[in-house]
């Protein structure tokens, strides 16, 4: 089965620098998807960036960018200019096929003004 | 906006009582879940559907059940409710084709606190 881990429950950064979360996962397939989730006090799970395992490139969404090592199994994000908003629970989450979601047991982010 | 919601946010049980956790979402979703969230545990799939009528068991299917007769609706079931199933649970939706691969929706969750 595939599995994700995510080694630092907790991470603090200062306001307007760069932090960077961890992210390792465990698949035999060559085809997946990975995915970062971000979960506010409010609980609402928010997407924050998805990554196809064919595409070599790392994505990237405004602050928000991985790190995506395929042979590693490695997938980072970096949060730049961090605010203080993007304190949460980050999630880093796995797919292949057809099946569901599978969740790391997260980490969480505190930004200290 | 899309959405999926959860009937409750914060709900208050016996042990032994029966409980319905209800979500119902908007968007024409084929495929929905339910998750268990605990502290230093992350999610958890309890049960999933990918269609009406249809469920698969997730990793910790015990002492749940689900109901899905209508497309836009399911419904997670404690057939007797216990203290260690107090918890948060989230609800998530998607589409089972290719934009499936954008991810889940997820409803805001319902805190369940069995006494």
């Amino acid at each position: 089965a595939q599995t994700v881990t995510q080694s630092q429950p907790e991470m603090s950064v200062q306001e307007a620098e760069t932090v960077t979360l961890s992210c390792t996962y465990d698949t035999s397939e060559s085809d997946y998807y990975l995915f970062w989730y971000k979960q506010p006090p409010s609980r609402q799970m928010i997407l924050v960036i998805r990554q196809e395992a064919y595409k070599q490139q790392n994505a990237t969404e405004n602050r928000f960018s991985v790190n995506f090592q395929k042979a590693a199994k490695s997938f980072s994000l970096k949060i730049s200019d961090s605010q203080l908003g993007d304190a949460a629970m980050y999630f880093c989450a796995y797919k292949s096929g057809n099946t569901p979601l599978v969740f790391g047991k997260g980490t969480r982010l505190s930004v200290i003004a | 906006d899309v959405k999926v919601t959860q009937s409750s946010r914060y709900l208050v049980k016996r042990t032994g009582e029966k409980v319905f956790l209800e979500c119902v979402q908007d968007m024409d979703h084929e495929n929905m879940f339910w998750y268990r969230q605990d502290p230093g545990l992350g999610l958890r799939l309890i049960y999933f559907s990918y269609d009406v009528k249809m469920k698969e068991k997730g990793d910790i299917p015990e002492g749940y059940s689900v109901s899905r007769e209508k497309k836009e609706r399911f419904s997670l079931i404690l057939e007797s409710a216990s203290t260690n199933q107090t918890s948060m649970y989230l609800c998530a939706s998607r589409f089972s084709g290719t934009d499936g691969n954008y991810g889940y929706t997820f409803g805001s969750g319902t805190r369940l606190t069995v006494v």
